[in-house]
């Protein structure tokens, strides 16, 4: 596609419940990337996928949070046991390599209520 | 662990005004540095990508710098207009982290008419 996709723009949810979020990169990008942000800060950084494994997970706050891409295109971001602290805007990116210029999707809006 | 600052925060301006916003960053040992625009409620637009061989890269009235010596990069805006009202965010991909991009917290700009 033209930019990178992402579903659903918005997403409420019960604590406790299980959200994926879906990421369509720009086609023939290599490297795509989560990231996460909160009202008034710079994205923090999640997950980083080269292909389809995941080159960096560091970002990752613990172990509720999962994140695959499975043919190398399309990602889902996965959250279990949501809490109320997890609401955020989680973003997307896609760049053609590891180290070149990274354009960011319109990001999804999670509230855990 | 790389650390990256905005100044100012936030800056209000009359139309027509120049103007330069500040991003330093406390590790010098980068690859690349890449100015986002941000408007409310929307994903990240990428400006400009400075590679650290790089002094400075330009866009129509926007010029970016870098001084990778000193920790420093600087966005100036030439002529600015209402549709720059944005937050700017500037971020660093580190030579040796992979491919994370490190977030400054932004400068949320004002133009007034």
């Amino acid at each position: 596609g033209a930019g990178v996709s992402q579903t659903p723009s918005n997403k409420v949810t019960e604590k406790g419940k299980y959200v994926e979020l879906r990421c369509d990169p720009i086609s023939g990008h290599t490297a795509l990337y989560w990231y996460r942000q909160s009202l008034g800060q710079g994205p923090e950084f999640l997950i980083y996928f080269q292909g389809t494994g995941a080159a960096d997970d560091s970002g990752l706050p613990n172990d509720r949070f999962f994140a695959v891409r499975p043919e190398g295109s399309v990602s889902t971001l996965k959250i279990q046991r949501t809490e109320r602290g997890d609401s955020a805007v989680y973003l997307c990116a896609s760049s053609r390599g590891r180290e070149t210029e990274a354009f960011f999707g319109q990001g999804t809006r999670l509230t855990v209520v | 662990k790389q650390e990256v600052t905005q100044i100012p925060a936030a800056l209000s301006v009359p139309e027509g005004e120049n103007l330069v916003l500040n991003c330093s960053f406390t590790d010098s040992a980068i690859y690349n540095l890449q100015w986002f625009r941000q408007d409310p409620g929307k994903g990240l637009t990428s400006l400009l990508l400075i590679q650290s061989s790089q002094r400075e890269q330009t866009s129509g009235r926007l010029n970016a710098s870098l001084d990778k010596s000193s920790g420093r990069s600087t966005l100036y805006i030439a002529a600015s207009q209402p549709g720059d009202s944005a937050t700017y965010l500037c971020a660093v991909r580190r030579e040796t982290s992979g491919s994370r991009l490190t977030f400054g917290e932004g400068t949320q700009l004002t133009v007034n008419p």
